[in-house]
Formats: C-alpha cells, sequence, structure tokens
C-alpha cells in the first residue's frame, strides 16, 4: 500500500502567480499521476510523472503551464503557473505501485482570484 | 459518450435507507475502482473488484463482467455517508497504470 501526504490542503491565489502543489508518498512507487478536477467535475489526467525522465502530457496541457518533477521514487510536485480564475479546481496526486490498488493524496483546493 | 458513465448524477436519501448507485463502462477492463470523496477533495478507494462482489460494513460493491456494469450498495445510509462516489476503471487497451474516472455521483444523506 502507499500513503500520500498533499499540500497545501487549500491556496488562495492572486491571478499571474504561480503556486507549486506537493505529494509525498511513503513507499517507492512506479508511477505518480497529477489530475485536475474542475468543479462539478470528474477528475482529468494533466500528465504522468516519472522518475529521472520528463513528465507525459495529456492532450490540452503543456509543460509551460504545469511543470512537474519528480527527482525521486517518493515525491512529485507540480506547479500551476501564470494562474488565471480558469484554473480554480482540486488538484489531486495519485500514485501506482504497479498492481491494482488505487492510491491519492488528499486534494489541493485551488482558488484564484 | 463516455467510457465510464454513472448514475443517478444526485441523490437525496433519508438517513437508513438503502442506496444504489450504478456505472456501467465500454471498454475491457482489469479492475474497476469506487471511490469516495469528500468535500476537502480527498479520494479514498473503497473497492477495487475484478470481478464477483464485495463487502465492507455497510457498503456492498458488485460487477457482472459480461454485462459491463457495476453497482454501489449502502445499507441503512447515515449522513456521514454523504459525499461523491466515483466509479474508475482500469482498461486493458491503455497501460495498466491508467485510470477512467465516471463523472461521480453526490450523495445527500439527511437526518
Amino acid at each position: 500500500s502507499a500513503v500520500i501526504s498533499q499540500k497545501p490542503s487549500r491556496d488562495i491565489c492572486q491571478r499571474g502567480t504561480s503556486l507549486t502543489i506537493q505529494c509525498q508518498v511513503d513507499s517507492q512507487v512506479t508511477m505518480m499521476f497529477w489530475y485536475r478536477q474542475q468543479p462539478g467535475q470528474s477528475l482529468t489526467l494533466i500528465a504522468t510523472a516519472n522518475q529521472g525522465s520528463e513528465a507525459t502530457y495529456e492532450s490540452g496541457f503543456v509543460i509551460d503551464k504545469f511543470p512537474i518533477s519528480r527527482p525521486n521514487l517518493t515525491f512529485s510536485t507540480l506547479t500551476v503557473s501564470n494562474m488565471s480564475p480558469e484554473d480554480s479546481s482540486i488538484y489531486l496526486c495519485s500514485a501506482w505501485t504497479g498492481g491494482w490498488e488505487a492510491f491519492f493524496g488528499q486534494g489541493t483546493r485551488l482558488t484564484v482570484v | 459518450k463516455n467510457e465510464v458513465e454513472q448514475s443517478p448524477q444526485n441523490l437525496t436519501a433519508q438517513e437508513g435507507e438503502f442506496i444504489t448507485i450504478n456505472c456501467s463502462y465500454s471498454v475491457g477492463i482489469s479492475a474497476l475502482h469506487w471511490l469516495q470523496q469528500h468535500p476537502g477533495g480527498g479520494i479514498v478507494s473503497l473497492f477495487m473488484l475484478s470481478s464477483g462482489k464485495k463487502k465492507h460494513g455497510r457498503l456492498i460493491a458488485t460487477i457482472n463482467i459480461q454485462e459491463k456494469h457495476s453497482s454501489l450498495h449502502i445499507t441503512a445510509s447515515h449522513p456521514r455517508d454523504s459525499a461523491v462516489y466515483i466509479c474508475a476503471v482500469r482498461s486493458v487497451e491503455t497501460s495498466g497504470s491508467r485510470l477512467t474516472f465516471g463523472e461521480g455521483t453526490q450523495l445527500t444523506v439527511n437526518p
């Protein structure tokens, strides 16, 4: 199993600024994922964070807007850059240990004003 | 058409009622998850199914692989069950690491 600590849990940010979200896992995991959940909608995959290589971004998401780091097998960060009110969402990280179980962080509720 | 569809989108119940949330999917899967999301945003995995039925306390999850359908049941519902319930599948057509999510069901249980 894996326990994920995600922070911050919430933040209110000014437009044009950037926020970095961190996820720390209590064990080494194969892959980590970053999701966005806009109000009233389901989770959308932003990118897959791979240790030792560049993240793989989904259609509609770019590295300049959502830079991701994965320096080791237990930690990853997602930065939301040059924020606008449209970036107000819940951001979630998830870890895959190679099996069938699903593990998620506690979520970061971001409001951009 | 979404690969994973849930119904209903919203559900309001009185405390003690029996609740059913349904999930249909259109792809071949290796596993199906039922997830619970509380207002703060964090997600907890309730069940992971590849066949049959699982029970944990007042929660029961079933899956019919042939019909590509799963249900989540809550017996003797309680206000603390109020949350968003999300169905997610691991497709055999993509790498086993990725999940595809349903839209979620907002459940409100009134005292």
